[in-house]
């Protein structure tokens, strides 16, 4: 079955406590993407990439890390959790290098900062 | 600086209506648009696009019309049913090289059977 996936789906740390979210895609699309959801503000982009090594900053880029080593996986780092980031978290990926093409979301990964 | 809004939060139109959804962008540079529909506990799902060159594009029974000279873009469903209950998002990306993607707040559909 064609998906993105997620994990872990919902996650509850401490600030400064180190942690990553992964994204995997099983459809070799080219873009993959990460959005966080937060009330009132819709989504914002994160970071994206637009192949192996090819990453760059959406809107909301601080306090996050990417990486793209391999075509099917791009991970979500955060190097030092604040509060601010609890949000919700979605992957995204496309059959292209185009944001302007239809994405494909993975469920979610909803992360409580504490 | 909110590139892309969505100034409706919540829209209630009873099943069979047309529903309209809107979306206003204020960055000339935007190339393409989107929209998104999403459920509770799901991810967003791609529903219609158009390019900036066209006026309008239909899907069934979704149809994006873009009005370039007003920046403004809207979303028409007919007829609205009751699985299109949903929040809508509507999405815009630049040229070829630019490729983010920048969304609107978001308006909830609730369709009244």
């Amino acid at each position: 079955e064609a998906q993105v996936t997620q994990n872990p789906r919902y996650l509850i740390t401490v600030t400064g406590k180190k942690l990553t979210v992964t994204c995997s895609q099983n459809m070799n699309h080219e873009y993959m993407s990460w959005y966080r959801q937060d009330p009132g503000l819709g989504l914002r982009q994160i970071y994206y990439s637009m192949n192996v090594e090819v990453t760059d900053k959406g809107d909301v880029p601080e306090g996050y890390k990417v990486s793209r080593k391999e075509k099917r996986n791009f991970p979500l780092i955060l190097e030092s959790p604040s509060p601010n980031q609890t949000s919700l978290y979605f992957c995204a990926s496309s059959n292209s290098g185009r944001a302007a093409y239809e994405q494909y979301f993975g469920p979610g990964t909803r992360l409580t900062v504490t | 600086d909110q590139q892309v809004k969505q100034n409706s939060p919540s829209l209630s139109v009873q099943e069979g209506r047309i529903s309209i959804l809107n979306c206003d962008y204020t960055n000339s540079m935007f190339d393409y648009f989107l929209w998104y529909k999403k459920y509770p506990a799901e991810g967003p799902t791609f529903l219609i696009s158009i390019s900036s060159i066209k006026d309008k594009n239909e899907d069934g029974r979704f149809t994006v019309f873009l009005n370039k000279s007003a920046k403004h873009l809207s979303l028409h469903i007919v007829p609205s049913q009751p699985g299109d209950s949903a929040v809508y998002f509507c999405a815009a990306s630049g040229s070829f090289g630019n490729e983010k993607l920048t969304f609107g707040t978001g308006t909830r559909l609730t369709i009244i059977p």
